[in-house]
């Protein structure tokens, strides 16, 4: 079973630029979250999709956003970047989203904000 | 304040030596406890998963957690080289939805062998 995959692994932007992520979840997993990791901060919560519908969003400036299509898969766009955006950013995947289960990551996007 | 915090090391042992990672936190609501590892340039993996208070065991991993004191751990016996990692805590409530867990920043282990 092939696991969370996430693209692009690296990427390098100028401030101002925007970027997308793209996040294929674990086949049958239909909750897809995101979390950016940064040195101090740790593992911060961004949001979570569900039946392409975002169920819950943590404490981000709006210029963070994403969405999921029907087939799971989501993306995540930052705009108008600034240097404190560069980070790893994590998606996660789930079977349901209420019931207590593993949390599947995948390897990350690591951006880093010219 | 943080809500939970973590000293993030690092932390360098010998091999075959007991480790002892710790968490605390403030948020009295957190019901299950997790670590995860996290190996350099990957992802984290589920390590262990705890709900409320008490003990738990896999192999050569001990976790705690006692909520009276805010407090949870996890305890390597005979650590390996191989167990070299980051080690990251995560809680949440009870009605929170599992995909969102709160994480401690995370200990940098290093195990010499």
């Amino acid at each position: 079973k092939a696991g969370v995959t996430q693209t692009p692994r690296y990427l390098i932007k100028t401030r101002g630029q925007q970027v997308t992520l793209s996040c294929s979840p674990i086949s049958g997993h239909r909750s897809v979250s995101w979390y950016q990791q940064t040195p101090g901060q740790g593992l911060q919560f961004l949001f979570e999709y569900f039946s392409e519908t975002q169920r819950n969003k943590g404490n981000f400036p709006g210029r963070f956003s994403g969405r999921q299509f029907s087939n799971s898969r989501s993306e995540m766009n930052v705009s108008t970047l600034e240097l404190g955006d560069s980070a790893l950013y994590l998606c996660a995947s789930r079977a349901l989203q209420f019931i207590a289960g593993e949390l599947f990551f995948g390897e990350g996007s690591r951006l880093t904000v010219l | 304040q943080k809500e939970v915090e973590q000293d993030p090391g690092p932390l360098s042992v010998p091999e075959g030596a007991i480790v002892s990672l710790n968490c605390t936190y403030s948020n009295s609501a957190f019901q299950y406890f997790m670590w995860y590892r996290q190996y350099s340039r990957k992802g984290p993996e589920l390590l262990m998963y705890t709900y409320s208070s008490g003990n738990k065991e896999d192999g050569r991993f001990t976790a705690q957690v006692d909520k009276s004191s805010k407090y949870i751990s996890l305890f390597i016996r005979d650590s390996q080289p191989s167990d070299s990692a980051t080690y990251l805590c995560a809680m949440r409530a009870e009605e929170t939805s599992g995909s969102r867990l709160t994480f401690g920043e995370g200990t940098q282990l290093t195990v010499n062998p």
